[in-house]
């Protein structure tokens, strides 16, 4: 089966810990997105990467960090630096990087995984 | 700064009855949007979509439309059911260059009764 796992599905940390969130996808897809999700707000972006060993600031990457060593794998590391870490994270990719001349529809179409809930205890 | 609004935040109707969710954005310059769904606790499914040069899309009992000009799509849903109670989303992508960045609205939860 294709698709996108993360794993663990719930994580707890403890204040000063760093916690790290997994990503895997087996789509094949060059980018890849962490979203976080808080009740009434929506989902913000965090970090993306759209290509391997190259990545790139949200709206909010304050107190986070990421890597992108493989194309399958984009983990996310919540630091002890950020200050309100308790919501539900995503993980994305996307299916097509070239221009609107590709043909075969949908292209840049972005798929979820089934997310990581983060409790700071 | 764009900006995706969905209207109403809850909405709650009969079983079969037709209905239409709202999603407006404030810079028509988009390069698609997407409508998901998502049911508690869950991760997003996307549903439809829509490149900018289109005006609709259909899965089923699904049919989105995109309005640029106006900076609205509407999410329609044929002869609901309670299956598809959960929240529906839609997420607008600004351009080609933004790295298939999405902004998205705030969601409007959905509840069909049997």
């Amino acid at each position: 089966d294709g698709g996108i796992t993360q794993s663990p599905k719930y994580l707890f940390r403890k204040e000063g810990q760093n916690v790290t969130l997994s990503c895997e996808q087996n789509l094949n897809h060059d980018a890849m997105y962490w979203y976080r999700q808080d009740p009434g707000q929506g989902l913000r972006l965090i970090y993306y990467s759209q290509i391997v060993n190259d990545f790139q600031k949200g709206d909010i990457a304050e107190g986070y960090s990421v890597s992108r060593e493989k194309k399958e794998s984009f983990p996310l590391t919540v630091t002890s630096a950020q200050k309100n870490p308790t919501a539900f994270y995503l993980c994305a990719s996307r299916t097509g990087t070239g221009g609107a001349g590709l043909a075969g529809p949908p292209y840049n179409e972005q798929f979820f995984g089934p997310g990581t809930r983060l409790t700071v205890l | 700064k764009q900006e995706v609004t969905q209207i109403p935040a809850a909405l709650s109707v009969p079983e079969g009855e037709n209905l239409v969710l709202n999603c407006s954005f404030t810079d028509s310059a988009i390069y698609n949007l997407q409508w998901f769904r998502q049911d508690p606790g869950k991760g997003l499914t996307s549903l439809l979509l829509i490149q900018s040069s289109q005006r609709e899309q259909t899965s089923g009992r699904l049919n989105a439309s995109l309005d640029k000009s106006s900076g609205r799509s509407t999410l329609y849903i044929a002869a609901s059911q309670p299956g598809d109670s959960a929240t529906y989303l839609c997420a607008v992508r600004k351009g080609y260059n933004q790295g298939g960045k999405l902004i998205f609205g705030q969601g409007t939860e959905l509840s069909v009764k049997p």
